[in-house]
């Protein structure tokens, strides 16, 4: 399996755009997380899904932020409009069910958006 | 609420030394205990974990050392090679009702020095 594939992976932005991001679940996951990473605010997580339905978005700042996943394959993250504070890595993560055994996030490689 | 609190902050250890970090949780209900390695470039990947009916276990030259009356868990790095510079993250979770709702500590940056 490829894992877990974001795009883009790079995305500079002026303030005001609208920036979409792109996320591709490893195929089985039932489960979908976004996070985003800053050197200020480490690791937060913004919103997770169950079967493409969001359970918990407690962690989306505000509602310049919105998530989708259409299907089982598939997750946007939207900022509109963008700021400069909204710069920072995202990254998407998925996952099985849990087991009676070992729980694991896999991440993928994150994309770097730059908000000027 | 900061519910999961890492130390230290940062790390330098020479080749071949040990290398411990520190997680202090709040929530008794978490009853996972993973820790992440995040290397730059790339995203945070699953370690090593803990369940709270083991005090210890070991993966290689990876302990994770858990004490639950104390509330924290630490991960043990030993014979640390260049290769283990990185970001380590503690992210302790519970199954009920947040399940998958990992709480992510600031985070310790290893350097290895040679």
């Amino acid at each position: 399996d490829a894992g877990v594939i974001q795009s883009p992976r790079h995305e500079v932005t002026e303030m005001g755009q609208e920036v979409t991001l792109r996320c591709k679940p490893i195929s089985g996951h039932d489960y979908l997380f976004w996070y985003r990473q800053t050197m200020m605010r480490g690791l937060e997580l913004l919103i997770y899904f169950n079967n493409n339905v969001p359970i918990d978005d407690s962690g989306m700042p505000e509602d310049r932020f919105s998530a989708k996943m259409p299907n089982a394959s598939f997750s946007t993250l939207k900022i509109q409009p963008s700021e400069p504070r909204d710069s920072a890595v995202y990254f998407c993560a998925s996952s099985p069910s849990p087991g009676g055994g070992e729980y694991e996030q896999y991440f993928g490689p994150g994309t770097r958006l730059t908000v000027t | 609420q900061q519910q999961v609190k890492q130390s230290p902050q940062s790390l330098i250890v020479q080749k071949g030394g040990i290398s411990i970090i520190n997680c202090a949780y709040e929530n008794t209900a978490f009853d996972y205990f993973p820790w992440y390695q995040q290397f730059p470039g790339k995203g945070p990947a699953l370690l090593i974990a803990i369940r709270p009916d083991v005090s210890e276990k070991k993966e290689g030259r990876f302990t994770i050392s858990f004490n639950k009356s104390a509330k924290q868990f630490s991960l043990h790095i030993m014979d640390s090679q260049p290769g283990d510079s990185a970001t380590y993250f503690c992210a302790p979770t519970d199954h009920d009702p947040s399940w998958g709702k990992l709480q992510f500590g600031a985070g310790t940056q290893v350097v290895v020095t040679p």
